[in-house]
């Protein structure tokens, strides 16, 4: 079974909006992923946060982590046209070498 | 872009045939996956491997085989394909943090 369930399943806003997505998993990990799928193309590696990590920056994205509450969340500040996309979060479990995803975010991003 | 290739990028097979999709990396990545992602399930994990024949099921490996014979290559075998195969198929390569994916291939069972 998938170990992220993203939520919203889908998100629509205008450009300029900020973009929330959220993740929440069930077991112990070492990181967690996001990553970026335009339609009709493969994922694109966004940004890993690792377990001892609370919140990462990347451009216009920020990314948090709670262990304890087994949950990440994706923001997307100022958000263009271009981000239009499905947003999926992964997680690397603790002592496996996979990456388990989740049924991701579709979002619209309107001009 | 990371050098990975999936080939074919689309096939249209019948039932009961064999298939195999192939993937190619020039990046020397230790790890190679193949995902099936369907609509309402995400990405979900058939086989990967950790090295030259060194493979491991995932959580949907039933009716698929997997084989490495060298670094760079990785191949999904669907021995019979049946149309709950029908799906888009990615390969993705890590050195065990951020993963590269292909650009998918799209497979019919008919």
């Amino acid at each position: 079974s998938q170990q992220g369930e993203e939520d919203p399943q889908a998100l629509s806003i205008q450009e300029g909006e900020n973009a929330t997505m959220n993740c929440s998993y069930k077991t112990s990990i070492n990181n967690l992923q996001w990553y970026r799928q335009n339609s009709g193309r493969g994922l694109v590696h966004l940004i890993l946060i690792r377990s001892n990590e609370r919140e990462k920056h990347s451009g216009r994205l920020r990314v948090t982590l709670d262990t304890s509450k087994k949950s990440s969340s994706l923001l997307i500040t100022a958000s263009r046209a271009a981000d239009t996309a499905s947003y999926f979060c992964a997680t690397h479990a603790a002592g496996y070498s996979t990456l388990t995803f989740g049924k991701g975010t579709m979002l619209l991003v309107s001009p | 872009d990371a050098g990975i290739t999936q080939s074919p990028r689309h096939k249209v097979t019948e039932t009961g045939t064999p298939v195999t999709l192939r993937c190619h990396q020039t990046e020397n990545h230790r790890y190679m996956y193949w995902y099936r992602q369907d609509p309402g399930h995400g990405l979900r994990l058939i086989h990967y491997s950790y090295g030259v024949k060194d493979t491991d099921k995932g959580e949907v490996s039933d009716g698929y085989s997997v084989s490495r014979s060298k670094t760079e290559d990785f191949l999904l075998t669907l021995e019979s394909a049946t149309s709950s195969q029908t799906s888009v198929y990615f390969c993705a390569i890590s050195e065990g943090l951020g993963a590269f994916f292909g650009q998918g291939t799209r497979l019919t069972v008919v």
